[in-house]
């Protein structure tokens, strides 16, 4: 069985503040793809990033950096400098690629004050 | 290429009434997945077809609820009699294989 846990349900920061969302994942699948979705209030999912089981490097993209550590199973997400519009909820999921089918965390919802 | 598209946007039902929705796949996709994201909650697998098969429906409730990718047209997800907790969010998502899946904007089910 495969499961993600995000165990932050909600963090509230202060614009210009660094923020660190923490996704743990559990699967026997030795190939697999883990993502991050933000969802913000208008409901639609914007894929953020897939990173593949075989991959640790870690990733920068403009203020957002993921840090992928297959020892603990975690694939944790970073905002620097975080703005008003980073406000959302955030799923981390893990793809099984034999099965097809995608697992989710609950989601932890960000709320950055101006 | 246009992305996954889902029709309606939003849905409204009284209980008893039938849901259809619908899941146009991106072009080239033959894999298409659905989804249901309750009020608070995060996205529950439902069900993954292929054309004109369904691989795995684990995640299907037993009862009123079932799917369809015909050879021609789109993904239908269908709910019989609908009630107060069918009210949802509901995600389709398409693939060319099973290594990567793109999601549709969902459709929003009330059911009043």
């Amino acid at each position: 069985a495969q499961k993600v846990t995000q165990a932050q349900t909600e963090i509230s920061v202060v614009e210009k503040e660094d923020v660190t969302l923490d996704c743990v994942y559990e699967t026997r699948d030795t190939t697999y793809y883990l993502f991050w979705y933000k969802q913000p209030p208008s409901g639609e999912l914007v894929f953020l990033i897939r990173r593949n089981s075989f991959d640790e490097q870690n990733e920068i993209s403009g203020r957002y950096s993921w840090n992928f550590q297959k020892s603990t199973s975690s694939f944790n997400f970073t905002i620097t400098a975080s703005q008003v519009v980073d406000s959302a909820v955030y799923f981390c999921a893990l793809l099984n690629t034999n099965a097809g089918k995608s697992t989710f965390g609950d989601g932890t919802t960000l709320t950055v004050k101006p | 290429n246009a992305g996954v598209m889902q029709n309606p946007r939003h849905l409204v039902r009284r209980r008893g009434q039938e849901a259809r929705l619908r899941c146009s796949p991106m072009k080239g996709h033959s894999h298409v997945y659905w989804y249901r994201q309750l009020p608070e909650e995060g996205l529950k697998f439902m069900v993954y077809l292929q054309k004109e098969n369904i691989i795995d429906e684990s995640g299907m409730p037993k009862e009123r609820f079932s799917a369809e990718f015909p050879k021609e047209g789109p993904s239908i997800l269908r709910i019989q009699q609908v009630v107060r907790g069918d009210s949802a969010a509901y995600f389709c998502a398409s693939s060319p294989t099973t290594g990567d899946q793109y999601f549709g904007p969902g459709t929003r089910l009330t059911v009043l």
